[in-house]
């Protein structure tokens, strides 16, 4: 079975500056990856996925994939408080067998 | 715009009592999938299915069936519920196989309390 690893937090960043989230994963065949974002009381919403080594950016959120070291990151720019939240990540298990998730991570920015 | 639609948002039921917990998405996706989530466990897999009439077995079945009678339909059924099955429930739906699945969208999850 494919393992997702996180670190669990909280993880505390000051307001506007970068937060840093990072993921591993025990399948080196794993090609799809997902980022989603939840709130306390709510459920899971994408934010990113990205299949290709290297960086994909999208506003403020950029999300890297190192293939070789079988690790994912999620980076924030300009934290706001309204970023505090998990943020789970997730691999794809295989055919249609859906995602993995990491425990997530805490993330908590300070105003 | 609601997407994936369960039908309660809070349920409290008896122990033994069979349960049956619904869910229903609109964007025509193959895959539905049903998790529940505990704090330090994070989203564990319970059923997954990828076609009408189709259901496989995620990573904790037991004390759970599931059923899929049409596309846009997927129930997941406590036989006889116990304490331990006190849980957020969230459904999903995707589309896409193989590596190729793009993401999730979650139902607003049924937390669940059995007494």
């Amino acid at each position: 079975q494919k393992e997702v690893e996180q670190n669990s937090g909280p993880l505390s960043v000051p307001e506007g500056a970068i937060a840093s989230l990072n993921c591993t994963y025990s399948d080196r065949g794993s090609q799809s990856f997902f980022w989603y974002r939840q709130y306390s009381g709510k459920s899971p919403e994408l934010i990113m996925f990205i299949y290709s080594n290297g960086d994909k950016e999208d506003g403020r959120f950029t999300a890297q994939l190192n293939k070789a070291s079988q690790y994912v990151s999620l980076l924030i720019r300009d934290s706001q408080p309204s970023d505090s939240a998990t943020y789970l990540c997730a691999v794809v298990r295989g055919g249609a067998d859906g995602l993995t998730f990491g425990k997530g991570t805490h993330l908590i920015i300070q105003p | 715009d609601v997407k994936v639609t369960q039908s309660s948002r809070y349920l409290v039921k008896r122990t033994g009592e069979k349960v049956f917990l619904e869910c229903v998405q609109d964007m025509d996706h193959e895959n539905m999938f049903w998790y529940r989530q505990d704090p330090g466990l994070g989203l564990r897999l319970i059923y997954f299915s990828y076609d009408v009439k189709m259901k496989e077995k995620g990573d904790i079945p037991e004390g759970y069936s599931v059923s899929r009678e049409k596309k846009e339909r997927f129930s997941l059924i406590l036989e006889s519920a116990s304490t331990n099955q006190t849980s957020m429930y969230l459904c999903a739906s995707s589309t896409g196989t193989g590596e190729v699945i793009y993401g999730y969208t979650f139902g607003s999850g049924t937390r669940l309390t059995v007494v």
